[in-house]
């Protein structure tokens, strides 16, 4: 059964701090992985998604990679502002059961 | 920029009655999906929704749960004896146009549901 754990569960830096968010997974025969922002009380925003196939994608300041085998991506984000404090989710589509796979999110702050 | 829009945005009910939480996805999407996450906990998958019939659904998505495209706009979920552990907020999406599965799925802001 596939499981995403994402690490930290929560992370507090300064305005201007680049910094990495962390996501496991234990299947790797997957479709895709995606990338979503969550605000409080809101629904969930599309960032980045990574075919199985790709290695990374670029938006902005934002940059996802993934490495399929070693079941891991990362979610960089550079230059934070305080506007990027969220939740951040990652999610992998699954090609067994056509399902997405939830982490339980990184709580992101970015101090003025 | 076209977007998923739910009603309502809250939801108080009482235990046993049926609930019916409304969507209206992107209009050229082809898929559909519904979602849950309980307070505090990771988004479940519940059910998607293609060609006007259930794709896939999770073991959350019993008898209980039925989805319908009554029209050519609307994706309802239908909870027909709601229970205390049906409180949460519930998220619809849909994806893009190509029909492939691996798409982006864009998700509307939630109905959140409180059941009493």
């Amino acid at each position: 059964k596939q499981e995403v754990t994402q690490i930290p569960a929560a992370l507090s830096v300064p305005e201007g701090e680049n910094l990495v968010l962390n996501c496991s997974f234990t299947d790797s025969a997957i479709y895709n992985l995606q990338w979503f922002r969550q605000d409080p009380g809101k629904g969930l925003t599309s960032l980045l998604l990574i075919q199985s196939s790709q290695r990374e994608q670029t938006s902005g300041r934002l940059n996802a990679s993934l490495d399929k085998s070693s079941g891991r991506s990362t979610l960089y984000i550079a230059a934070s502002q305080p506007g990027d404090s969220a939740t951040y989710l990652c999610a992998v589509y699954m090609d067994s059961n056509y399902q997405l796979i939830w982490g339980a999110g990184t709580k992101l702050i970015i101090k003025p | 920029e076209p977007e998923v829009t739910q009603t309502p945005s809250h939801q108080v009910t009482q235990m046993g009655q049926e609930v019916i939480l409304r969507c209206v996805p992107i209009s050229n999407h082809l898929y559909f999906y519904w979602y849950r996450q309980i307070l505090g906990q990771k988004v479940e998958f519940l059910v998607s929704f293609y060609n006007n019939e259930i794709s896939e659904k999770s073991e959350i998505f019993d008898d209980q749960f039925s989805v319908e495209r009554p029209d050519g706009s609307n994706f309802t979920l239908k909870i027909r004896s709601t229970k205390l552990e049906d409180s949460a907020m519930y998220f619809c999406a849909s994806s893009e146009p190509s029909g492939r599965v691996e798409e982006t799925q864009y998700f509307g802001p939630g109905t959140r549901l409180l059941v009493l």
